[in-house]
């Protein structure tokens, strides 16, 4: 049972234009979510985190929203360029209990010159 | 800092040998994720580690599949005998305390 969805498996953007990935999450004890982007053949890199307390957190041309009641968060990215060409995960975890975080299956984001 | 090391990057062997991935995590973290990367389930959790001590395994898809932490320096992942559904990217990534997690760059296995 997938516990993090990500339900669009690609988006293509124009660069300068705004970029919102989606991600929904069925359990509701998740308190911290995040962010990641790979490259192909990398690693995810860390981009932003939120945790339950706030509903959004900003850093530089990336900001994320949460909506508890609607166990959803979205990442916005503007303006879009393209270098953030990558595949997008969610992540989430229940800092109350093992802290075992939990991914998505990953938006691919194409940013188009 | 080196980041988390992986080895080998590819693998490739045939069904029913045994595979061995290795991981360097980076030094002071005290967790540590084996994670699989497959089309249709993303990034999938394997089994996580704190303190060298496995605390939750329920991802591991079968007894196939194997992992150890044996110090704070070094985990294997060990698939016997291997099979082609195994095919993937497997990743390691650590942390100190809660912190997020940082990923090495992989190891795709290809099993013939």
């Amino acid at each position: 049972d997938q516990q993090v969805k990500q339900n669009s498996p690609s988006l293509s953007v124009q660069e300068g234009r705004i970029s919102i990935l989606n991600c929904d999450y069925t359990n509701s004890m998740f308190d911290y979510f995040l962010w990641y982007k790979k490259y192909p053949a990398e690693g995810p890199t860390f981009l932003i985190s939120i945790s339950s307390i706030k509903d959004k957190n900003e850093d530089g041309r990336f900001t994320v929203f949460l909506n508890k009641s609607a166990k959803h968060l979205s990442l916005h990215i503007v303006p879009s360029q393209p270098g953030d060409s990558a595949v997008y995960f969610c992540a989430a975890t229940d800092t109350s209990g093992t802290y075992k975080y939990i991914f998505g299956t990953g938006t691919r984001l194409k940013v188009l010159a | 800092d080196a980041g988390v090391i992986q080895s080998p990057r590819h693998e490739v062997t045939e069904m029913g040998q045994e595979v061995t991935l290795r991981c360097k995590p980076i030094s002071g973290h005290n967790s540590l994720f084996w994670y699989r990367q497959t089309m249709m389930r993303g990034l999938e959790l394997l089994i996580y580690f704190n303190n060298n001590v496995p605390i939750d395994d329920s991802g591991m898809p079968e007894d196939r599949f194997s992992a150890k932490m044996p110090n704070a320096s070094f985990s294997t992942l060990k698939i016997q005998p291997s099979e082609p559904r195994d095919s993937a990217v497997y990743f390691c990534a650590s942390s100190f305390s809660y912190s997020p997690l940082h990923f090495g760059n992989g190891t795709r296995l290809t099993v013939t």
